[in-house]
């Protein structure tokens, strides 16, 4: 049984950096490659970008080019998120998933992470 | 930009049939898109519905299928449920590793 359990709930300030952990479990971590999902305070999910947690590889939606870094563990089997320059858009839930090879959705989805951007 | 459009809220009677549509602002949807849906409820991660346009999740009732028509994913609810009153969001793969979230859609039954 895939299970992905992620960090706690984060409070940031404006301007500062947030990391988020995603714990992978019951599945061989490198096998599946993770993406992260956000919903912004009640608006809908917007992807954020994926990680070959094997290769390290990565690709980030446009919108989060230059501030969004996704690396792992691979000895913890435990992906990462960091999102830095935080501003009061970025509050809401993070969610990981992991992608299905050769299908391309995400199968298994972590329990989320709220995160608070407040001066 | 890649906008992924899907209607804003849908209302059905109990037992009824709704449609939602993923559509996209410059292109027909199609299979190489593998429209997923995804049904989110208050509070919850999102719960895989539907892959690769027309595979049901596992665990997922066979009430819930999805499509293409009039070159959109579609996710259609064959006799609908209270339980089935939440929002669904498709995503499509773009290609080159890029995935874009339609707005969601909201269902109410009642």
């Amino acid at each position: 049984q895939v299970q992905l359990v992620q960090s706690g709930a984060e409070v940031k300030r404006p301007g500062a950096s947030v990391m988020v952990s995603c714990k992978a479990s019951g599945h061989t971590f490198p096998n599946s490659d993770i993406t992260w999902v956000r919903q912004a305070t009640g608006q809908g999910l917007e992807w954020m970008g994926w990680m070959n947690p094997k290769s390290g590889n990565t690709g980030y939606a446009q919108k989060f080019q230059g501030r969004l870094s996704m690396t792992r563990s691979t000895y913890t089997a435990t992906a990462y998120m960091e999102l830095t320059s935080l501003t009061s858009e970025d509050a809401g839930i993070y969610y990981c998933a992991t992608i299905v090879g050769g299908r391309n959705d995400f199968d298994h989805w972590g329990q989320g992470t709220p995160v608070t951007v407040s001066s | 930009q890649t906008v992924v459009t899907q209607e804003p809220s849908f209302s059905v009677s109990p037992g009824g049939t709704v449609t939602l549509t993923c559509g996209l602002s410059s292109d027909s949807v199609s299979t190489r898109h593998y429209p997923s849906w995804y049904q989110q409820t208050p509070g919850q991660a999102p719960r895989p519905l539907i892959y690769s346009t027309n595979s049901r999740s596992s665990g997922v009732p066979d009430r819930f299928s999805g499509s293409i028509l009039w070159n959109k994913a579609v996710l259609s609810i064959t006799g609908a449920q209270a339980e089935d009153e939440c929002e669904y969001y498709c995503v499509l793969y773009m290609g080159s590793g890029v995935w874009v979230f339609g707005g969601g859609t909201k269902v109410t039954v009642l």
